[in-house]
């Protein structure tokens, strides 16, 4: 049983690119989260995507934006780069919202901005 | 806003001691997730606490819920090397599945 997974591993980008990472859910989930984590730092909430819509957001710019596909893979899209969002980008998956279980985190990918 | 605090923020235990990690946090909520995370790795679930009371416990490591208090502990026991690593705790303000609000995480580093 395949967990979550994310591509790709590792990511360096320059300031003001674009940049797009991937998510695939644990068999099972439907719900996707994403989450970054700066250095030394716990995870911080983006949004979370469900049956193909954005479901909450935290508190970041509208340069981050989502998606999520029928196969409940999920996309999370930085434009306009900045040194500040360099961090480990972290997918999780869980059940539908208000099931009674854990988020199942991917392996993230880490992002440097130059 | 929700706020979630773990303290301390680093630990060095000797191995075969035991200890005590506090989360604190500000709303009211009775979902609480435990993670461990190694140096440049993902987030590994430990526990989830979903009632006030709750009790739950693998191997070396137990973590509990008191939900009138807003405070959760995660206690080691006889502390091995392999239990090195940062410790998170998380907190579900909403009814499941949604937004994860982490604490600060405690760093833990076992000494032979």
């Amino acid at each position: 049983d395949a967990g979550v997974t994310q591509s790709p591993t590792h990511l360096i980008k320059t300031r003001g690119q674009q940049v797009t990472l991937r998510c695939s859910p644990k068999s099972g989930h439907d719900t996707v989260s994403w989450y970054q984590q700066a250095l030394g730092q716990g995870p911080q909430f983006i949004f979370q995507y469900y049956e193909e819509e954005e479901r909450q957001r935290g508190n970041f710019p509208d340069r981050f934006s989502g998606h999520q596909f029928p196969n409940y893979s999920s996309e999370l899209n930085v434009n306009a780069l900045l040194l500040g969002d360099s961090a480990l980008y972290l997918c999780a998956s869980s059940g539908t919202p208000g099931s009674q279980e854990t988020q199942y985190f991917g392996p993230g990918t880490r992002l440097l901005v130059l | 806003e929700l706020k979630v605090e773990q303290n301390p923020l680093f630990l060095s235990m000797q191995e075969g001691k035991n200890y005590t990690i506090y989360c604190n946090y500000s709303t009211t909520s009775d979902r609480l997730y435990w993670y461990r995370q190694d140096p440049g790795k993902s987030l590994e679930s430990l526990f989830v606490l979903l009632s006030n009371g709750a009790v739950k416990q693998e191997g070396r490591l137990m973590a509990s819920l008191d939900t009138k208090a807003r405070l959760s502990t995660l206690h080691i026991t006889a502390a091995v090397h392999d239990l090195s690593a940062t410790y998170f705790c998380a907190v579900d303000k909403n009814f499941g599945n949604e937004k994860l609000t982490f604490g600060t995480g405690t760093r833990l580093t076992i000494i032979p």
